[in-house]
């Protein structure tokens, strides 16, 4: 059965660091996102990504974060200085059409220290 | 703006019982609302995709309903088993999102099935 990949599945960096979080959604889907989930709380939309361009960001996703596809497989989440705040899972998702079922991946744990 | 609240936040059964998971939205205008396993420190799998236009979805032991009108949705799961403890989220698609068909999410309900 078809599964979006995420790597790596836990990432540690040093407060101020840049991060690369990969993400390859399934095959014939045209809608991508990333979602966050700090410990404890809620999982919370970033952004949402089709047709090469952005489509909806939340008010999370500042200038310190910025998404790419940089072939026709992979999907990519960076953010730029990281804080440590910004110590949480993040989630990849994608969906064949804007209203179908969303799939996920199984996450990148990210600790900033 | 639209929220989601699920209820119970937690929920522990023996064995066998029969029981619900509720989630309740703050505005109608959705496209569908789905279901969520997560185990801990692992990502979310997908049980349950109901159109705003159905009333309800099953797949082997569950069951979800949904009431759009009134802002609601259960999930019924039979014959609970320990391999059911998890986390149980919702999450809504808001109509009026552009078709980005981004996800609100509830809190969860964490379920625990005792042998």
């Amino acid at each position: 059965e078809p599964e979006v990949t995420q790597t790596p599945s836990h990432q540690v960096t040093q407060m101020g660091q840049e991060v690369i979080l990969r993400c390859v959604p399934i095959s014939n889907h045209l809608y991508f996102y990333w979602y966050r989930q700090i410990l404890g709380q809620k999982v919370e939309f970033l952004v949402s990504f089709y047709n090469n361009e952005i489509s909806e960001k939340s008010e999370i996703f500042d200038d310190q974060f910025s998404v790419e596809r940089p072939d026709g497989s992979n999907f990519t989440l960076k953010i730029r200085s990281t804080k440590l705040e910004d110590s949480a899972m993040y989630f990849c998702a994608s969906r064949k059409e804007g209203n179908t079922e969303a799939f996920f991946g199984q996450g990148t744990r990210l600790t900033v220290v | 703006k639209q929220e989601v609240t699920q209820i119970p936040a937690a929920l522990s059964v023996p064995e066998g019982e029969n029981l619900v998971l509720n989630c309740s939205f703050t505005d109608s205008a959705i496209y569908n609302l789905q279901w969520f396993r997560q185990d801990p420190g692992k990502g979310l799998t997908s049980l349950l995709l109901i159109q705003s236009s159905q009333r309800e979805q099953t797949s082997g032991r569950l069951n979800a309903s949904l009431d759009k009108s009134s802002g609601r949705s259960t999930l019924y799961i039979a014959a609970s088993q320990p391999g059911d403890s998890a986390t149980y989220l919702c999450a809504v698609t808001p109509s009026p999102s552009g078709n980005t068909g981004k996800l609100i999410f509830g809190q969860g309900t964490t379920l625990q099935v005792k042998p």
